[in-house]
């Protein structure tokens, strides 16, 4: 089936603007988490939701960061007033949701801020 | 808090050789999961193993096994008869359960030589 879908893969915002993220998960996973991956790095944790809940934002840089998933499926990622220093490879994981899953990665979305 | 060290950057293999990625961690839970992720140039994030710390024996998976030493919170990754394939960023992981956020290391990136 398919896997983890995001979009758009590479995205270049002037500082100071608004971006939005797309994670589609795979259909059914319950659990859905946002790391970012500074380059040369290891992806950090943001944030994640389990169905439409977001139970745990503590790794949002700042409250420019906003993540919805109003039902459960899609989620978004939300930058406002883009910096130089959001600029990173944002990925989104899913699984089923219980405590013995897999999180599985998409592709991430590249965000350059200029 | 949670911690999870790679404290190679970066190592090289000869094709058809074995080669070992050290991972070590930190954690005051006695109960959790290690993962190795391979993370090749097309940034898709792929799970390599995992491993439950409850369960002694260690994981395989065809040519990838690890070698779990829980005293000393130490979970390497074996790579026999390596591929070209194999060559990738490779990020050692932990996390309290398989579906609560991971912490990564900061990556190994292996070469494989022809």
């Amino acid at each position: 089936g398919a896997g983890v879908s995001q979009s758009p893969r590479y995205k270049v915002a002037k500082r100071g603007q608004d971006v939005a993220l797309r994670c589609d998960p795979i259909s059914g996973h319950v659990s859905l988490f946002w790391y970012q991956q500074a380059l040369g790095q290891g992806p950090e944790f943001l944030t994640y939701f389990q169905n439409e809940a977001q139970l745990d934002k503590s790794g949002l840089p700042s409250d420019r960061f906003f993540a919805e998933r109003p039902e459960g499926s899609v989620s978004t990622l939300k930058i406002q007033r883009t910096q130089q220093e959001d600029s990173a490879v944002y990925l989104c994981a899913s699984s089923e949701g219980w405590n013995t899953d897999t999180q599985y990665f998409g592709p991430g979305t590249r965000l350059t801020v200029l | 808090a949670q911690t999870v060290t790679q404290s190679q950057p970066e190592m090289s293999v000869q094709e058809a050789e074995t080669v070992t990625l050290s991972c070590t961690y930190d954690t005051s839970e006695s109960d959790y999961y290690l993962f190795w992720y391979k993370q090749p140039p097309s940034r898709q994030m792929i799970l390599v193993i995992r491993q439950e710390a409850y369960k002694q024996q260690n994981a395989t998976e065809n040519r990838f096994s690890v070698n779990f030493q829980k005293a000393a919170k130490s979970f390497s990754l074996k790579i026999s008869d390596s591929q070209l394939g194999d060559a990738a960023m490779y990020f050692c992981a932990h996390s309290p359960s398989g579906n609560t956020p991971l912490v990564f290391g900061k990556g190994t990136r292996l070469s494989v030589i022809a």
